[in-house]
C-alpha cells in the first residue's frame, strides 16, 4: 500500500537559516501528496499539497515540489523563524480507502 | 473551515473500564476520523465515517469502536480500556472522500493506568 517516509528528527536550526525536511514516497500511480503541521498543543493543520507531479505547493514560505523521479515530496523554506518550531507530517491517501496515511513527524526546533 | 470539538480534553482512567471520546463538528462535513498518535509512531487511523451510520475499520481497530448517529458527532469507544490505550487521539473532519484539507480537533489526552 501508498507510504511515506520522513527524515527523522528534530532538526535544530537557527532563526533565518534554510530548512528541508525529506519525504520519500511509495504509491501506486501518482496520488495527491501534502505537508500538515501541528504547533505545540494543538491539532494538525494542513501546510501545503501538490495534486499531480511536478506540481509545486506553497504556503507561508514554505514549498514542497510533487518529484516522481524521485519519488520525494521535500518541504523547504528559505529562512525560518522562532515561531516555525513545530511537527510536520508528509502524508497521501491511503491506498483504495477515502484516508490519509501519515509520516511519524519530524519536530523543528527554531532558536532565536 | 469545520469547527471540531473534542471532549474531553484529558481523561485518566483505570485498565479495564469503558471509555467514551466525543467529536462534534459544526461545518456538516460528511467524512469523519479517528487518529492516535503515538511517539515514534506518527498518526494512525482507528475508525472513519463516510456518513451517518457508516463507519470503516483503519489500520489499529482493535479494541475500539466507533458509532455516528448524527452527521455532527462521531464517537469513538474502548470497550476495556488498557495501557497500550494511553495515547492522544485525534478527531478530524473533511467535506468529501477525495477532499484531504482535513480540519482537526485539538486532541484528547487519555491515560490508562
Amino acid at each position: 500500500g501508498n507510504s511515506v517516509t520522513q527524515m527523522e528528527g528534530p532538526v535544530t536550526l537557527s532563526e533565518e537559516a534554510f530548512l528541508t525536511i525529506n519525504c520519500t514516497y511509495t504509491a501506486t500511480g501518482y496520488p495527491s501528496l501534502f505537508w500538515y503541521v501541528q504547533y505545540p498543543g494543538e491539532g494538525l493543520q494542513l501546510l501545503l499539497k501538490a495534486t499531480k507531479a511536478d506540481d509545486k505547493g506553497s504556503n507561508k514560505g514554505f514549498e514542497a515540489t510533487y518529484r516522481k523521479e524521485t519519488t520525494s515530496f521535500h518541504l523547504e523554506k528559505g529562512s525560518v523563524q522562532v515561531s516555525d518550531s513545530a511537527v510536520y507530517f508528509c502524508a497521501l491517501p491511503r491506498s483504495g480507502y477515502s484516508t490519509l496515511t501519515f509520516g511519524k513527524g519530524t519536530m523543528l526546533l527554531v532558536s532565536p | 473551515d469545520a469547527g471540531i470539538t473534542q471532549s474531553p480534553r484529558h481523561k485518566v482512567t483505570e485498565t479495564g473500564t469503558p471509555v467514551t471520546l466525543r467529536c462534534h463538528q459544526t461545518e456538516n462535513h460528511r467524512y469523519m476520523y479517528w487518529y492516535r498518535q503515538d511517539p515514534g509512531h506518527g498518526l494512525r487511523l482507528i475508525h472513519y465515517s463516510y456518513g451517518v451510520k457508516d463507519t470503516d475499520k483503519g489500520e489499529v481497530s482493535d479494541g475500539y469502536s466507533v458509532s455516528r448517529s448524527k452527521t455532527e458527532d462521531f464517537l469513538l469507544t474502548l470497550e476495556s480500556a488498557t495501557s497500550s490505550q494511553t495515547s492522544v487521539y485525534f478527531c478530524a473532519a473533511a467535506l468529501g472522500g477525495e477532499d484531504y484539507g482535513y480540519t482537526f480537533g485539538s486532541g484528547t489526552r487519555l491515560t490508562v493506568v
